[in-house]
Protein backbone atom coordinates (compact mmCIF):
# COMPACT_ATOMS: atom_id res chain seq x y z
CA UNK A 1 0.00 0.00 0.00
CA UNK A 2 1.52 3.56 -0.85
CA UNK A 3 2.03 5.68 1.65
CA UNK A 4 1.14 9.59 2.00
CA UNK A 5 2.44 11.38 -1.02
CA UNK A 6 3.08 14.85 -0.36
CA UNK A 7 3.91 17.65 -3.03
CA UNK A 8 6.33 19.21 -3.95
CA UNK A 9 8.98 18.16 -1.81
CA UNK A 10 10.54 21.23 -1.58
CA UNK A 11 9.63 24.87 -2.46
CA UNK A 12 11.41 28.41 -2.02
CA UNK A 13 9.41 31.80 -2.31
CA UNK A 14 9.03 35.18 -1.54
CA UNK A 15 7.45 37.62 1.43
CA UNK A 16 3.77 37.86 0.38
CA UNK A 17 3.39 35.29 -2.04
CA UNK A 18 1.23 32.30 -1.81
CA UNK A 19 1.70 28.78 -1.65
CA UNK A 20 -0.35 25.57 -2.07
CA UNK A 21 0.78 22.22 -0.65
CA UNK A 22 -0.33 18.81 -2.00
CA UNK A 23 -1.19 15.69 -0.21
CA UNK A 24 -2.47 12.35 -1.12
CA UNK A 25 -3.76 10.12 1.76
CA UNK A 26 -3.36 6.58 1.97
CA UNK A 27 -5.89 4.66 0.26
CA UNK A 28 -9.02 4.14 2.35
CA UNK A 29 -7.99 6.47 4.64
CA UNK A 30 -10.71 9.32 4.81
CA UNK A 31 -9.47 11.52 7.09
CA UNK A 32 -6.43 14.35 6.48
CA UNK A 33 -4.25 16.32 8.82
CA UNK A 34 -1.87 19.32 8.75
CA UNK A 35 0.76 19.84 10.71
CA UNK A 36 3.82 22.72 10.93
CA UNK A 37 7.08 21.90 12.22
CA UNK A 38 10.04 23.99 13.47
CA UNK A 39 12.46 23.19 15.71
CA UNK A 40 11.20 25.79 18.34
CA UNK A 41 7.60 25.41 18.17
CA UNK A 42 7.91 21.21 17.38
CA UNK A 43 4.85 20.01 15.62
CA UNK A 44 1.68 21.90 15.59
CA UNK A 45 -1.82 21.20 14.53
CA UNK A 46 -3.27 23.51 11.74
CA UNK A 47 -6.12 21.62 10.58
CA UNK A 48 -7.73 18.69 9.92
CA UNK A 49 -10.59 17.16 7.09
CA UNK A 50 -12.89 14.13 7.00
CA UNK A 51 -14.75 13.48 4.25
CA UNK A 52 -14.62 17.39 2.60
CA UNK A 53 -15.14 18.97 5.75
CA UNK A 54 -13.08 20.97 7.80
CA UNK A 55 -13.60 19.24 11.17
CA UNK A 56 -11.02 20.74 13.90
CA UNK A 57 -8.62 23.58 13.30
CA UNK A 58 -5.96 24.69 15.35
CA UNK A 59 -4.83 28.32 16.08
CA UNK A 60 -3.40 29.66 12.82
CA UNK A 61 -3.76 32.93 11.11
CA UNK A 62 -6.63 33.08 7.93
CA UNK A 63 -3.99 32.98 5.59
CA UNK A 64 -3.88 29.49 6.60
CA UNK A 65 -6.32 27.51 4.79
CA UNK A 66 -7.13 24.32 3.20
CA UNK A 67 -9.71 22.19 1.44
CA UNK A 68 -10.45 18.73 0.80
CA UNK A 69 -11.66 16.89 -2.46
CA UNK A 70 -13.63 13.90 -3.15
CA UNK A 71 -10.60 11.55 -3.20
CA UNK A 72 -9.66 12.66 0.04
CA UNK A 73 -6.55 14.09 -1.55
CA UNK A 74 -5.96 17.56 0.17
CA UNK A 75 -4.43 20.37 -0.81
CA UNK A 76 -3.37 23.43 2.01
CA UNK A 77 -2.63 27.24 0.85
CA UNK A 78 -1.02 30.16 2.65
CA UNK A 79 -1.51 33.22 1.47
CA UNK A 80 0.54 36.05 1.93
CA UNK A 81 3.99 34.70 3.10
CA UNK A 82 6.06 35.58 5.94
CA UNK A 83 9.31 34.97 7.20
CA UNK A 84 8.37 33.24 9.90
CA UNK A 85 6.03 30.47 7.88
CA UNK A 86 9.39 28.82 7.06
CA UNK A 87 8.97 25.64 7.80
CA UNK A 88 8.06 21.62 7.45
CA UNK A 89 4.76 21.04 6.68
CA UNK A 90 3.71 17.53 7.23
CA UNK A 91 0.24 15.98 6.02
CA UNK A 92 -1.15 12.86 7.80
CA UNK A 93 -3.90 10.39 7.23
CA UNK A 94 -5.78 8.17 8.74
CA UNK A 95 -8.71 5.74 8.89
CA UNK A 96 -10.89 8.18 11.38
CA UNK A 97 -10.85 10.13 14.55
CA UNK A 98 -9.11 8.31 17.28
CA UNK A 99 -6.63 6.37 15.20
CA UNK A 100 -2.67 6.43 14.51
CA UNK A 101 -1.87 9.37 12.20
CA UNK A 102 0.27 7.84 9.37
CA UNK A 103 2.57 10.85 7.85
CA UNK A 104 3.93 11.88 4.41
CA UNK A 105 7.66 13.27 4.17
CA UNK A 106 6.86 16.78 4.20
CA UNK A 107 6.93 20.10 2.22
CA UNK A 108 9.95 22.19 3.30
CA UNK A 109 8.64 25.58 2.59
CA UNK A 110 11.47 28.49 2.76
CA UNK A 111 10.25 32.22 2.93
CA UNK A 112 12.86 34.35 1.90
CA UNK B 1 -4.52 24.70 26.88
CA UNK B 2 -3.64 20.86 26.08
CA UNK B 3 0.34 20.44 27.35
CA UNK B 4 2.27 17.63 26.51
CA UNK B 5 5.69 17.81 27.84
CA UNK B 6 8.75 15.45 27.19
CA UNK B 7 12.09 15.01 29.09
CA UNK B 8 14.84 14.84 28.21
CA UNK B 9 15.32 17.42 25.45
CA UNK B 10 18.21 15.33 24.38
CA UNK B 11 20.34 11.81 24.96
CA UNK B 12 23.52 10.89 24.15
CA UNK B 13 23.84 7.13 24.80
CA UNK B 14 26.20 4.28 23.92
CA UNK B 15 25.08 1.08 21.63
CA UNK B 16 23.79 -1.51 24.27
CA UNK B 17 22.69 0.93 26.54
CA UNK B 18 19.02 1.23 28.14
CA UNK B 19 16.95 4.37 27.71
CA UNK B 20 13.91 5.77 29.40
CA UNK B 21 12.07 8.25 27.41
CA UNK B 22 9.13 10.43 29.31
CA UNK B 23 6.31 11.89 28.65
CA UNK B 24 3.94 13.78 30.83
CA UNK B 25 0.69 15.55 29.56
CA UNK B 26 -2.20 17.81 30.55
CA UNK B 27 -4.77 17.41 28.55
CA UNK B 28 -9.23 17.94 28.60
CA UNK B 29 -10.69 14.48 28.34
CA UNK B 30 -7.80 12.44 27.27
CA UNK B 31 -8.91 9.82 24.44
CA UNK B 32 -4.77 7.86 23.76
CA UNK B 33 -1.12 8.34 23.98
CA UNK B 34 1.32 7.95 20.99
CA UNK B 35 4.83 7.46 20.20
CA UNK B 36 6.41 8.22 17.06
CA UNK B 37 9.83 8.12 15.70
CA UNK B 38 11.33 10.59 13.70
CA UNK B 39 14.46 10.41 11.77
CA UNK B 40 15.04 12.85 8.91
CA UNK B 41 11.47 13.25 7.34
CA UNK B 42 7.68 11.40 8.21
CA UNK B 43 7.20 10.69 12.01
CA UNK B 44 6.70 6.80 11.90
CA UNK B 45 4.03 5.53 14.56
CA UNK B 46 5.39 3.53 17.34
CA UNK B 47 2.52 2.34 19.79
CA UNK B 48 -0.86 4.11 20.76
CA UNK B 49 -1.98 3.34 24.35
CA UNK B 50 -5.09 3.96 25.66
CA UNK B 51 -5.22 2.01 28.89
CA UNK B 52 -3.20 2.32 32.34
CA UNK B 53 -0.60 -0.10 33.02
CA UNK B 54 -0.78 -1.97 29.70
CA UNK B 55 3.01 -2.41 28.15
CA UNK B 56 2.60 -2.62 24.41
CA UNK B 57 5.78 -4.13 23.23
CA UNK B 58 7.32 -4.21 20.13
CA UNK B 59 11.55 -5.94 19.84
CA UNK B 60 13.51 -3.67 21.68
CA UNK B 61 11.18 -0.71 22.90
CA UNK B 62 8.39 -0.66 24.81
CA UNK B 63 6.10 1.54 26.19
CA UNK B 64 3.80 1.91 28.92
CA UNK B 65 0.94 4.75 30.27
CA UNK B 66 -0.14 5.86 33.75
CA UNK B 67 -4.06 7.83 33.46
CA UNK B 68 -4.15 8.48 37.03
CA UNK B 69 -0.13 10.42 36.89
CA UNK B 70 -0.45 11.66 33.75
CA UNK B 71 2.44 10.37 32.13
CA UNK B 72 4.19 7.49 29.24
CA UNK B 73 7.36 6.37 29.29
CA UNK B 74 9.47 4.52 26.34
CA UNK B 75 11.91 2.41 27.26
CA UNK B 76 14.65 1.13 24.14
CA UNK B 77 16.98 -1.56 25.45
CA UNK B 78 20.47 -2.38 23.87
CA UNK B 79 20.41 0.82 21.77
CA UNK B 80 21.43 0.91 18.32
CA UNK B 81 22.71 3.33 16.06
CA UNK B 82 19.67 3.28 14.08
CA UNK B 83 18.08 4.02 17.43
CA UNK B 84 19.25 7.47 16.71
CA UNK B 85 16.48 9.68 16.23
CA UNK B 86 14.02 12.31 17.69
CA UNK B 87 10.65 10.32 19.28
CA UNK B 88 7.28 12.21 19.55
CA UNK B 89 4.94 11.88 21.96
CA UNK B 90 1.44 12.72 21.27
CA UNK B 91 -2.12 12.96 23.12
CA UNK B 92 -5.13 12.61 21.77
CA UNK B 93 -8.13 14.38 23.57
CA UNK B 94 -11.26 15.84 23.23
CA UNK B 95 -14.91 14.46 22.24
CA UNK B 96 -16.26 16.12 18.90
CA UNK B 97 -13.21 17.74 18.21
CA UNK B 98 -10.55 15.35 18.61
CA UNK B 99 -7.05 16.46 18.03
CA UNK B 100 -3.52 15.59 18.69
CA UNK B 101 -1.46 17.60 20.58
CA UNK B 102 2.50 16.72 20.23
CA UNK B 103 5.25 17.45 22.60
CA UNK B 104 8.44 19.20 21.17
CA UNK B 105 10.70 15.80 21.31
CA UNK B 106 13.69 13.85 22.63
CA UNK B 107 16.27 14.09 20.55
CA UNK B 108 18.32 10.27 21.15
CA UNK B 109 21.66 10.08 19.72
CA UNK B 110 23.32 6.83 19.91
CA UNK B 111 27.03 5.94 19.58
CA UNK B 112 28.97 3.39 18.63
Amino acid sequence: KAGVTQTPRYLIKTRGQQVTLSCSPISGHRSVSWYQQTPGQGLQFLFEYFSETQRNKGNFPGRFSGRQFSNSRSEMNVSTLELGDSALYLCASSTGEGSPLHFGNGTRLTVT
Amino acid sequence: EDKVVQSPLSLVVHEGDTVTLNCSYEVTNFRSLLWYKQEKKAPTFLFMLTSSGIEKKSGRLSSILDKKELFSILNITATQTGDSAVYLCAVGSGGSNYKLTFGKGTLLTVNP
